[in-house]
């Protein structure tokens, strides 16, 4: 069975700071790995994703995780935090198979101090 | 290009009626998904068909909720009767399965308000 858990339902920044939201999946077979975005009443748009290969992935708005495979981690990561990354950030594991299964995790919401 | 489109955005209703959500997933996708989202319990999900085909179903709460995906471009969740409990936003979300990349694609909710 798959599970994501994200490290801190809060989380705080000031302008220009390093993001680092953290998210640890559980999966018995090798899985597809995702960061979702939503904003107010809106719903969720993909950031990134890894499915296989390069383990260092780059995403829209500057965003970027590392799939680390022995620490079954995939931290979100953003060198400088701008107010517009204001939002709700989930995490998400995927089977490859019959579908794409996706479970969510429970969500970080990112503040964005001026 | 048309993203997912859900139907109603919002609803009201008392309790006990029946409630009927629908969606339509992007044209080509082959998977569907209904999720669940409260401050409780985060982003559930519920069901999922792949080729019309309801894949899993174990995340429906109880028999009083049902989904169904008739043709390639229509699905309905229907709760008969609701419960106040069943007040969320409720997402549908299609991927392109032959395309393997597992993104899914959200429509923008339909707010579930059951008094």
């Amino acid at each position: 069975a798959q599970s994501v858990t994200q490290l801190g339902s809060h989380v705080s920044v000031s302008e220009g700071a390093l993001v680092l939201l953290r998210c640890n999946y559980s999966s018995s077979v090798p899985p597809y790995l995702f960061w979702y975005v939503q904003y107010p009443n809106q719903g969720l748009q993909l950031l990134l994703k890894y499915t296989t290969g390069a383990t260092l992935v780059k995403g829209i708005n500057g965003f970027e995780a590392e799939f680390k495979k022995s620490e079954t981690s995939f931290h979100l990561t953003k060198p400088s935090a701008h107010m517009s990354d204001a939002a709700e950030y989930f995490c998400a594991v995927s089977e490859t198979t019959g579908g794409f299964k996706t479970i969510f995790g429970a969500g970080t919401r990112l503040f964005v101090k001026a | 290009d048309a993203g997912v489109i859900q139907s109603p955005r919002h609803e009201v209703t008392e309790m006990g009626q029946e409630v009927t959500l629908r969606c339509k997933p992007i044209s080509g996708h082959n998977s569907l998904f209904w999720y669940r989202q409260t401050m409780m319990r985060g982003l559930e999900l519920l069901i999922y068909f792949n080729n019309n085909v309801p894949i899993d179903d174990s995340g429906m709460p109880e028999d009083r909720f049902s989904a169904k995906m008739p043709n390639a471009s229509f699905s309905t969740l229907k709760i008969q009767p609701s419960e106040p409990r069943d007040s969320a936003v409720y997402f549908c979300a299609s991927s392109s399965g032959t395309l393997n990349t597992g993104e899914l694609f959200f429509g923008e909710g339909s707010r579930l308000t059951v008094l």
